[in-house]
């Protein structure tokens, strides 16, 4: 079983729509979970993290975990073509400073305008 | 740009060749990542540096061989490959070890003959 389980899509969606893209793990030491986002032939970049359970929201961007069924959710409100990327799940435990970051597969998003 | 680079962006080598990808962090960062992506697959942590120092070799064959002669550079020397090496290579820093923001580089896309 993968530590970090992801639904490579990929996803096609109008623009406007909401979108849900989702992880699921199998490490219950994981604390810290991130939202890599990775544009065509650019690297990742870091979009939100949320440590431990509970909601944190960026503007159109909304993180959830959810520790007790091992599940991490990003949901984009009014999803425009600027978001047509790959999404990454990361997570990690960091006991002190040798954490390392698991990475999912990774989510292609397409917006249609 | 997020303040990591590396070179080439594009390599193609033959399995009898040796080359070395070069990568540069201009943001004061302690703690520099190799990564293998593929398609379909998570991004495969390959190494890891902390303030020069190896600290991490995840199993990584040795025709695959990392330098690291100051916090800012970082290379990746490869010899007689294998066509199941070909992949985007992605390198990353962060502020210091076990940080959850990693910034990445644009990756070198490499295609082995």
């Amino acid at each position: 079983q993968k530590e970090v389980e992801q639904d490579p899509g990929p996803l096609s969606v109008p623009e406007g729509a909401i979108v849900s893209l989702n992880c699921t793990y199998s490490n219950s030491a994981f604390q810290y979970f991130m939202w890599y986002r990775q544009y065509s032939r650019k690297g990742p970049e870091l979009l939100m993290y949320t440590y431990s359970s509970g909601n944190k929201e960026d503007g159109r961007f909304t993180a959830q975990v959810d520790k007790s069924s091992k599940y991490i959710s990003l949901f984009i409100r009014d999803s425009q073509p600027s978001d047509s990327a790959t999404y990454l799940c990361a997570m990690s435990t960091f006991s002190g400073n040798t954490g390392k970051l698991i990475f999912g597969q990774g989510t292609t998003l397409q917006v249609k305008p | 740009e997020t303040g990591v680079t590396q070179t080439p962006r594009h390599l193609v080598m033959g399995m009898t060749n040796k080359k070395s990808l070069k990568c540069e962090q201009h943001l004061g960062h302690n703690a520099m990542y190799w990564y293998k992506q593929s398609a379909k697959k998570p991004l495969e942590l390959m190494f890891v540096y902390s303030l020069e120092e190896r600290v991490e070799n995840n199993s990584v064959p040795s025709r695959f061989s990392p330098e690291c002669p100051n916090s800012s550079h970082l290379f990746l020397h490869l010899h007689t490959l294998q066509p199941e090496d070909s992949a985007l290579y992605l390198c990353a820093s962060s502020q210091d070890l076990g940080a959850y923001e990693q910034y990445f580089g644009p990756g070198t896309r490499l295609t082995v003959t």
